[in-house]
């Protein structure tokens, strides 16, 4: 069965911290990784991972995927108050997504 | 431009009643997505549809769950004889293509008493 497992559930860090977020997945005829940031009830996009060791920046996120060990990270540094949210990792397929429970980050001033 | 729209943004109904949640994509996207959340878990995808078609709807739970896209634009999902387990945030999402960017609405938070 398909999964997609994200860790930690929750972390709790300050402003200023950097933190890596992760996700693994095993999903049928595999596609792309996507990593969402939701706050309150919509998930919006941050990135969309088809290929294996190519980073994807924007401003302080950055995320990569690596295909051969089924995991991607997503990384934050300089950490601020507003980065405070559930990110959500998703695998998709030729049909759907299937979505990881979520990373709740928690930054601190 | 406007974003993906859903109504109602929330819900509560009693139990064995039938509820319709709509969902109105962004302008030209032709597939549409629906997904329902609970708390404290990731979307759960529920149907998918390119078009007019349900190109796949292997994740709707049981058939009191139905959803249409008739004119290939605004989705509506039904659901029949509603039961407190179907309680839950229902997410729709758009994209250009299937496998592009997903755009997600407001959701609907349903309710069932």
């Amino acid at each position: 069965e398909d999964k997609v497992v994200q860790s930690p559930l929750s972390l709790v860090v300050h402003e200023g911290d950097t933190v890596t977020l992760n996700c693994s997945y095993e999903v049928t005829n595999f596609r792309s990784l996507l990593w969402y940031k939701q706050e309150k009830k919509a998930p919006t996009f941050l990135f969309m991972l088809t290929s294996s060791g190519i980073e994807k920046k924007s401003g302080r996120l950055s995320s990569i995927l690596d295909k051969k060990e089924l995991f991607s990270i997503l990384n934050i540094t300089a950490t601020q108050t507003g980065d405070s949210a559930v990110y959500l990792c998703a695998g998709m397929n030729n049909n759907d997504m299937r979505f990881g429970a979520g990373t709740r980050l928690t930054v601190k001033p | 431009g406007a974003g993906v729209s859903q109504t109602p943004s929330n819900k509560v109904t009693e139990k064995g009643k039938y509820v319709e949640l709509r969902c109105d994509p962004i302008s030209g996207h032709t597939a549409l997505y629906w997904y329902r959340q609970s708390l404290g878990q990731g979307p759960e995808f529920l149907i998918y549809f390119q078009g007019t078609g349900a190109a796949d709807d292997s994740g709707l739970p049981n058939d009191r769950f139905f959803a249409v896209r008739p004119e290939g634009s605004v989705s509506t999902l039904k659901i029949q004889r509603t039961e407190r387990g179907d309680s839950a945030v229902y997410l729709c999402a758009s994209s250009l293509i299937f496998s592009g960017e997903q755009f997600f609405g407001p959701g609907t938070r349903l309710t069932v008493l």
